[in-house]
């Protein structure tokens, strides 16, 4: 039974260009949520995806935007790209849009460096 | 707000000592509450949770955490640490206003000296 996976692991950008990762869930799930990990910093929760739409949103700019597909995986967006962007992008699957008590589980995330 | 502090950046412990990593949560209601721990270069692994009932909960790897909600902390402890364990420590707790959201600590890097 395959976890959360997320591609890519790695990858560099310059400032200003467009980014997308994305996110498969563990079998069985069907929430999708993003949290950036700055260096040094714990994960700060960017949005959640439930039934194909964003139901919530943590303080990040609207350059930051995502999609959940039909088969409940996940993509997210970040345009204008900055420096301060670069972090490492963490997918974290469950199941049901609220917290019911189930486990999260979180994938390893995709480090994005913007030069 | 909700907010959860851990005071400590950077701990190194002996192997085979014991082990206390302190969190502090800042919430209006019953919480729950979380540790994950990190490896280098890796995603979020959960170690235990704590929703309600026995304020001492067992997860993991040997590790241990106590609830007390008159101090407002969430430690985590192991009795005998392995190098094994060295890595980045996380506690976390779920948002009220949101009960999708999880609101991280800043985390406790442990280093263990052999």
């Amino acid at each position: 039974d395959a976890g959360v996976t997320q591609s890519p692991t790695h990858l560099i950008k310059t400032r200003g260009q467009q980014v997308t990762l994305r996110c498969s869930p563990k079998s069985g799930h069907d929430t999708v949520s993003w949290y950036q990990q700055a260096l040094g910093q714990g994960p700060q929760f960017i949005f959640q995806y439930y039934e194909e739409e964003e139901r919530q949103r943590g303080n990040f700019p609207d350059r930051f935007s995502g999609h959940q597909f039909p088969n409940y995986s996940s993509e997210l967006n970040v345009n204008a790209l900055l420096l301060g962007d670069s972090a490492l992008y963490l997918c974290a699957s469950s199941l049901g849009q609220g917290f019911s008590g189930n486990t999260i589980y979180f994938g390893e995330g995709s480090w994005l460096t913007v030069v | 707000a909700q907010s959860v502090t851990q005071p400590d950046i950077h701990i190194t412990v002996s192997e085979g000592a014991s082990l206390e990593l302190r969190c502090n949560y800042s919430y209006g209601a019953t919480p729950y509450l979380f540790w994950y721990v990190q490896s280098p270069g890796q995603g979020l692994q959960l170690l235990l949770k704590y929703f309600s009932g026995d304020t001492l909960v067992q997860g993991i790897k040997g590790f241990e955490a106590e609830f007390k909600r008159s101090q407002s902390s969430f430690n985590l402890r192991k009795p005998s640490v392995h190098w094994s364990d060295a890595a980045e420590y996380f506690c976390a707790v779920v948002s009220y206003s949101s009960a999708s959201k999880i609101i991280f600590g800043s985390g406790t890097r442990l280093s263990i000296r052999p």
